[in-house]
């Protein structure tokens, strides 16, 4: 069974840095990308960027370059989204997904919620 | 920046159908932009139910279907039911890997 587990929810301060994860289990890990969605408060879907495992490319969309980083461990078939500097804006709800062809996303995350506050 | 249109809202009675569109702001959607749509409801987890235009994923019952209607991608439910009130986002494919998700269509069922 195909299996995406995103770490637990997170409280931080503006500033602080984050990181946090993906980890999939029942398929190869390494011949699938991996995406981030955010979805902040009562607002719609922002697909933020994906990975490719096997070989670490990555592409953002142009609204998330440079504002967070896509990372993946394929020892332990995790994927991470991380920020350097929290903004109260980074405040929402995080979620990975697994990108098939057709460039959908067929399994997802339970989410990972982020809140950012002084 | 391209924009992904979808309508805010819609309302269906039950039994009844409707079709949710997605455009562009500029340009007009084809099956090389391989429109997906995905359903959410409240408190949950995004599900796929159609991709690469209009196929349905495992498990979606065939009262769901996609198509391209003149400039646009649509997702038509047919004989509504009450547990189809979602949210619906459509995503599309603009080059290099990348997508963009619409704003989303909150359905009402009623």
């Amino acid at each position: 069974e195909v299996q995406l587990v995103q770490s637990g929810a997170e409280v931080k301060k503006p500033g602080e840095s984050l990181k946090i994860s993906c980890k999939g289990s029942g398929y190869s890990f390494t011949n699938y990308w991996i995406g981030w969605v955010r979805q902040m408060p009562g607002k719609g879907l922002e697909w933020m960027g994906i990975i490719y495992p096997g070989d670490s490319d990555t592409r953002y969309s142009p609204s998330f370059q440079g504002q967070v980083t896509i990372s993946a461990d394929k020892s332990i078939s995790t994927a991470y989204l991380q920020w350097s500097s929290l903004k109260a804006s980074d405040t929402a709800m995080y979620y990975c997904a697994r990108r098939v062809g057709g460039y959908s996303f067929d399994y997802w995350g339970q989410g990972t919620l982020v809140t950012v506050s002084s | 920046q391209t924009v992904v249109t979808q309508e805010p809202s819609f309302s269906v009675s039950p039994g009844g159908t409707v079709t949710l569109t997605c455009g562009l702001s500029s340009g007009s959607v084809s099956t090389s932009y391989y429109p997906t749509w995905y359903q959410q409801t409240p408190g949950q987890a995004p599900r796929t139910l159609m991709y690469s235009t209009n196929t349905r994923s495992s498990g979606v019952p065939d009262r769901f279907s996609g198509s391209i209607l003149g400039n646009k991608a649509a997702l038509t439910i047919t004989g509504a039911q009450a547990d189809d009130e979602s949210d619906y986002y459509c995503g599309l494919h603009m080059g290099s890997g990348i997508s963009v998700f619409g704003g989303g269509t909150k359905l009402t069922v009623l």
